[in-house]
């Protein structure tokens, strides 16, 4: 395992409903990632936060609403979501600075939208 | 913009012989990081492989290694010996090197390998 941890692992909800994935890592990083995961393209990178600041907001819809109380956790509020929002979203750690410049990533939250 | 292509959506190699994976980039970066991720099925993203633009020798970890071409912007991944957990996708990423460390990967659509037992 990679030391980031993601759920839950399978969500599946309607447009109209709410809800949040969860991530947490016990790296002792401090920079923290979204992706969109979807068949046959890139991942897309989703939002990025550095020492719980968001440093980057990548044209994301705003039916995403990312939250970083702290270095160790990242969340993704999710609501009225679109079909095409189904996905796997992955999380992502890594160091803030240093040699290091390798991101860890969770084994990600298989979304399905009805 | 930076962009990683890999023309190769699936391959497949018989167990115990060699593959090498194609990646090609377009940077106009002079310093850059490249890497190999691998995802096998229902498992998380890991790091298999990593390149500093800056090094010309090209990187190896056991039966991996790469073939980095500066000047044409290739960066294909051999392995060696191949193994059946060596099914997966594979996915060619891009880094700018910057001051910070959070500067974000660009993926390739990836490359599924399948390993013939």
């Amino acid at each position: 395992e990679t030391g980031v941890t993601q759920t839950p692992r399978h969500l599946v909800m309607g447009m109209t409903n709410k809800k949040s994935l969860k991530c947490e890592q016990h790296l002792g990083h401090n920079a923290m990632y979204w992706y969109k995961q979807s068949a046959k393209k890139p991942l897309e990178l989703m939002f990025v936060y550095n020492f719980k600041e968001q440093t980057e907001n990548n044209s994301v819809p705003s039916r995403f609403s990312p939250e970083c109380p702290n270095s160790s956790h990242l969340f993704l509020h999710l609501h009225t979501l679109q079909p095409e929002d189904s996905a796997l979203y992955l999380c992502a750690s890594s160091r803030e600075r240093g040699d290091s410049y390798e991101q860890y990533f969770g084994p990600g939250t298989r979304l399905t939208v009805t | 913009a930076q962009t990683v292509t890999q023309s190769q959506p699936e391959m497949s190699v018989q167990e115990a012989e060699t593959v090498t994976l194609s990646c090609t980039y377009d940077t106009s970066e002079s310093d850059y990081y490249l890497f190999w991720y691998k995802q096998p099925p229902s498992r998380q993203m890991i790091l298999v492989i990593r390149q500093e633009a800056y090094k010309q020798q090209n990187a190896t970890e056991n039966r991996f290694s790469v073939n980095f071409q500066k000047a044409a912007k290739s960066f294909s991944l051999k392995i060696s010996d191949s193994q059946l957990g060596d099914a997966a996708m594979y996915f060619c990423a891009y880094r700018r090197v910057a001051n910070i460390g959070n500067e974000k990967l660009t993926f390739g659509t990836g490359t599924r390998l399948t390993i013939i037992p």
